[in-house]
């Protein structure tokens, strides 16, 4: 079936470096969903794209959609560290699913 | 306050009885969904509804089942449970389809031994 792929899987940074990881997808997408999940809660959503190219911030987190469409990227700066959490990709398929990727899992140290 | 809420949030249960995680959010909206986070594969849809007696199969709908006779609520049920069905459940909601912001509730551990 349908698969988006997160890289990296986990990230270990010191507090106040900044993050990049990417999401890919072997097909098309026309809307990109960026969740955060904190530790024991459900997900949430941080930034939302529609089109293709687009680059959106939300305070210190930058999301583009990439050019090709198949892919996206979240940014974020100056880590601190309530950014722990998983970081998940999203994006809409047949119409009325949603697909998820497999999740970066960032740990922020002080 | 805008919520969705799930129960039980943790259930240990044993092979081949039945159980039931509710779901039920305040929102009014027309579109809910059941997801399993398990490690290393993400969230994976199991059912998702568009509306009240609307129903359809996520990518793991084997082993479960859902209804839609209240726009609020959105149980699962697992009328055999298996140890492979051992995960992280969570439900959530949105106004429109599956690409709108969807609102997730706190999560339910299920443990079948």
């Amino acid at each position: 079936g349908q698969q988006l792929n997160q890289s990296p899987q986990s990230m270990f940074i010191q507090e106040g470096e900044d993050v990049s990881m990417n999401c890919t997808s072997s097909s098309i997408f026309n809307t990109w969903l960026w969740y955060k999940q904190d530790p024991g809660e459900g997900p949430v959503l941080l930034i939302a794209l529609y089109k293709a190219g687009e680059l959106t911030s939300n305070g210190r987190l930058t999301a583009q959609f990439g050019i090709t469409r198949k892919d996206s990227f979240l940014n974020i700066s100056a880590s601190i560290p309530s950014d722990v959490g998983i970081y998940f990709c999203a994006g809409p398929y047949n119409t009325d699913k949603l697909i998820f990727g497999t999740g970066t899992r960032l740990q922020v140290f002080p | 306050e805008a919520q969705v809420t799930q129960n039980p949030r943790y259930l240990i249960t044993v092979t081949g009885k039945k159980l039931t995680v509710t779901c039920s959010q305040n929102m009014n909206h027309e579109y809910m969904s059941w997801y399993r986070q398990d490690p290393g594969l993400g969230l994976r849809q199991i059912y998702y509804s568009m509306n009240v007696e609307v129903t359809d199969k996520g990518d793991v709908p084997e082993g479960y089942k859902v209804s839609r006779k209240e726009k609020r609520n959105f149980p699962l049920i697992l009328e055999s449970p298996s140890p492979n069905q051992t995960s992280l459940y969570f439900c959530a909601s949105s106004f429109a389809t599956g690409f709108g912001e969807q609102y997730f509730g706190p999560g339910t551990r299920l443990t079948v031994t």
